[in-house]
């Protein structure tokens, strides 16, 4: 198994563009999500996924998209990149209860934003 | 949403016993804790999880007190490669509602 993917691993992108971040998981977890992490401030939840079509917003959502049309992938949009969005974005997904599961992270991908 | 605690950085020596506490004082009923192990340019791995009382496996134990405001992670006798950031997570059972703290930075030397 592959275990959790993202891609890129590095993007660096002008305020005002969009982009997506890619997710992928062959372990047929139910439970995804996507963190950003900043220096001093460990890792924020930005949106997760219960389920294929089913997504939420957690502690950090504005400026970003998701969808959950497959079980396997969870991409993140940006629709307008901004300079606060600089940031090391994590994927991760978990099966059954997030909460009481382990979370496998996907290596994550670097975002600059000028 | 329960707001965690830990300090920010820790030093140890070989061999010791570590000890990281992760204070959670408004911890709700149905809350879950979690540690998680990152080392630079990878993704956060799991460590332990636990309800209540005590928790131990393979790597670590995990204390929590009966009122569950604190949570403490233990690793015995910690080599080099345990120098990494540590985490804690509280979270619902549905995952709905999560909060990472900001992580303790634990320096092993020899």
């Amino acid at each position: 198994n592959a275990g959790v993917t993202q891609t890129p691993k590095f993007q660096v992108l002008k305020t005002g563009q969009s982009m997506t971040l890619q997710c992928a998981q062959d372990m047929n977890h139910e439970y995804m999500s996507w963190y950003r992490q900043d220096p001093g401030m460990g890792l924020r939840l930005i949106h997760y996924s219960v389920g294929a079509g089913i997504t939420d917003q957690g502690e950090v959502p504005n400026g970003y998209n998701v969808s959950r049309s497959t079980t396997e992938d969870f991409p993140l949009r940006l629709l307008s990149a901004a300079p606060s969005q600089t940031s090391v974005y994590f994927c991760a997904s978990t099966q059954g209860l997030a909460g009481e599961g382990e979370q496998f992270f996907g290596p994550g991908t670097r975002l600059t934003v000028l | 949403l329960a707001k965690t605690t830990q300090p920010i950085s820790m030093d140890s020596y070989e061999g010791q016993e570590v000890n990281i506490t992760c204070s959670h004082n408004n911890i709700a009923t149905n809350d879950y804790i979690t540690w998680y192990q990152q080392f630079p340019s990878q993704g956060p791995r799991f460590i332990i999880q636990g309800y209540k009382t005590k928790v131990t496996n393979e790597v670590a134990s995990l204390f929590i007190p009966a009122d569950r405001k604190s949570s403490t992670l233990s690793l015995p006798r910690v080599s080099l490669s345990d120098t990494a950031v540590y985490y804690c997570l509280v979270a619902n059972q549905a995952g709905t509602a999560l909060i990472f703290g900001k992580g303790t930075t634990l320096s092993v030397s020899s």
